[in-house]
């Protein structure tokens, strides 16, 4: 079974928008990670937020907010105030760190596209 | 400071050949990944190491992928035999131990292998 799913292969997004990457996860841990990371087509995975299970507040780094629903296990991104330059392949990756081997696992991506 | 550093950038090999793929992680990073990419898809864990030890070969798709690291720096993938499908761009990864809290993994900008 999938531990990381991101079920929109693809987005697009008018700049100035918000738009939302979904992001849900499958573990029986009580302790663990979520990570987002982006890739532009230049290949280099950069790293915007992370989210402890811990954590009662949401993440948010500058324009990018983590929707975190424990209950429901999901950790959507959430980009604000879009921009060109945030086209780019988006990836969820957890890490699990109770009786897991705290080797995060990533999700398939989601291709997001910025329209001027 | 400098990140991760991957050598070559790019590798096209014949099928049958073997080729090595090195990894140079953040100075102090005791704990490095590699995972692989192939087009389109996400990252598939391969290899993890705690310093010079792996104890987690588990994504390793066969025998002939083998890795070893030392100094508790450098790393090297070495695919021997290379297939057709063996063809992705190979990323490395390091953090600070085995990575803890919001510690996120670094990546490097990966080595695409092409197999002809």
């Amino acid at each position: 079974a999938q531990k990381i799913t991101q079920t929109q292969p693809g987005m697009f997004v008018q700049e100035k928008e918000a738009v939302t990457l979904d992001c849900t996860y499958d573990t029986s841990d009580q302790s663990y990670g979520l990570f987002w990371y982006k890739q532009p087509s230049s290949g280099e995975m950069i790293f915007l937020i992370y989210q402890g299970s811990y954590d009662e507040q949401n993440a948010t780094e500058g324009r990018y907010s983590l929707n975190f629903q424990k209950a429901r296990k999901s950790a959507n991104l959430v980009i604000s105030a879009s921009q060109l330059g945030d086209s780019a392949m988006y990836f969820c990756a957890m890490r699990e760190e109770t009786g897991g081997s705290y080797i995060p696992t990533f999700g398939r991506g989601t291709s997001l596209i910025v329209h001027p | 400071g400098a990140g991760v550093s991957q050598s070559p950038s790019n590798k096209v090999t014949e099928k049958g050949k073997d080729v090595e793929l090195r990894c140079d992680p953040i100075s102090g990073h005791t704990a490095l990944y590699w995972y692989r990419q192939s087009l389109g898809q996400g990252l598939e864990f391969l290899i993890y190491f705690q310093g010079n030890s792996a104890p987690d070969k588990s994504g390793l798709p066969s025998d002939r992928f083998s890795a070893e690291r030392t100094g508790g720096s450098v790393s090297t993938l070495t695919i021997q035999r290379t297939q057709q499908e063996d063809s992705a761009v190979y990323l490395c990864a390091s953090s600070p131990a085995r990575g803890t809290g919001g510690q996120p993994q670094h990546f490097g900008d990966g080595t695409r292998l092409s197999i002809l």
